[in-house]
């Protein structure tokens, strides 16, 4: 079935570093979304793509969607501590339902 | 805020008892879905309700079943509770199936 995958897992850096999570789907998906979730919270919507090879920054953060909308990136640039949580990827699946298929997350950890 | 609220926050149940929760959707979203999330994994999907008809449904058993009322509020149902049921619940509504999904606080649930 249709599978989206994120790595890496885990993510441990150092206050001020970078850090980019991956996201990779087994078929082309019509948009790409990523939430945030805090330890102990919900996931929160942060931002969708829909083109190919869009670009979109969020102060720090950078997304990506690849040209074959089959792939997307995360990148925080200088990590803060409020960053801490799990970033997860989620894109419709092609069923009728077009239920949202999530990877399993990457949880990033951030040593001040 | 996201404007989607779930009730009650926290509960304790027996094995083998039943629980219902309940969801408020966003104002004007007609779609509802609802997923499980253990402790340290992404959510997992349950199920879709898309004006009042279940119209997605993940690998859940029939024991988790689910309405959506005309004012699109949702409950989720669980029969004979298990231990492995434990779990935070997220409720989530969209403008449709497929685009951005908007979670609520959750209900936590501990089968004792």
């Amino acid at each position: 079935g249709q599978q989206v995958m994120q790595i890496p897992q885990y993510q441990h850096v150092q206050e001020g570093e970078d850090f980019t999570t991956y996201c990779n789907s087994s078929t082309t998906l019509s948009n790409i979304q990523w939430y945030k979730q805090r330890p102990g919270g919900h996931p929160v919507f942060l931002i969708q793509l829909v083109k190919s090879g869009e670009v979109k920054k969020q102060k720090r953060l950078t997304f990506q969607f690849g040209e074959a909308k089959k792939n997307s990136s995360l990148h925080i640039t200088a990590t803060q501590t409020t960053d801490v949580g799990t970033y997860f990827c989620a894109g419709p699946g092609a069923g009728n339902n077009r239920k949202l298929i999530w990877g399993l997350g990457t949880s990033l950890a951030v040593n001040p | 805020e996201t404007g989607v609220t779930q009730s009650p926050t926290h509960l304790i149940k027996t094995r083998g008892q039943q629980v219902t929760l309940r969801c408020s959707s966003q104002s004007g979203h007609n779609t509802v879905s609802w997923y499980q999330q253990a402790l340290g994994q992404g959510p997992q999907f349950i199920f879709q309700y898309y004006r009042e008809e279940e119209n997605g449904r993940g690998n859940f058993p029939p024991r988790f079943s689910g309405l959506q009322f005309p004012n699109y509020s949702s409950e989720l149902n669980v029969n004979a509770l298990e231990l492995d049921d434990s779990a935070l619940y997220l409720c989530a509504s969209s403008l449709s199936a497929g685009n951005t999904i908007y979670f609520g606080e959750g209900s936590w649930l501990t089968v004792v």
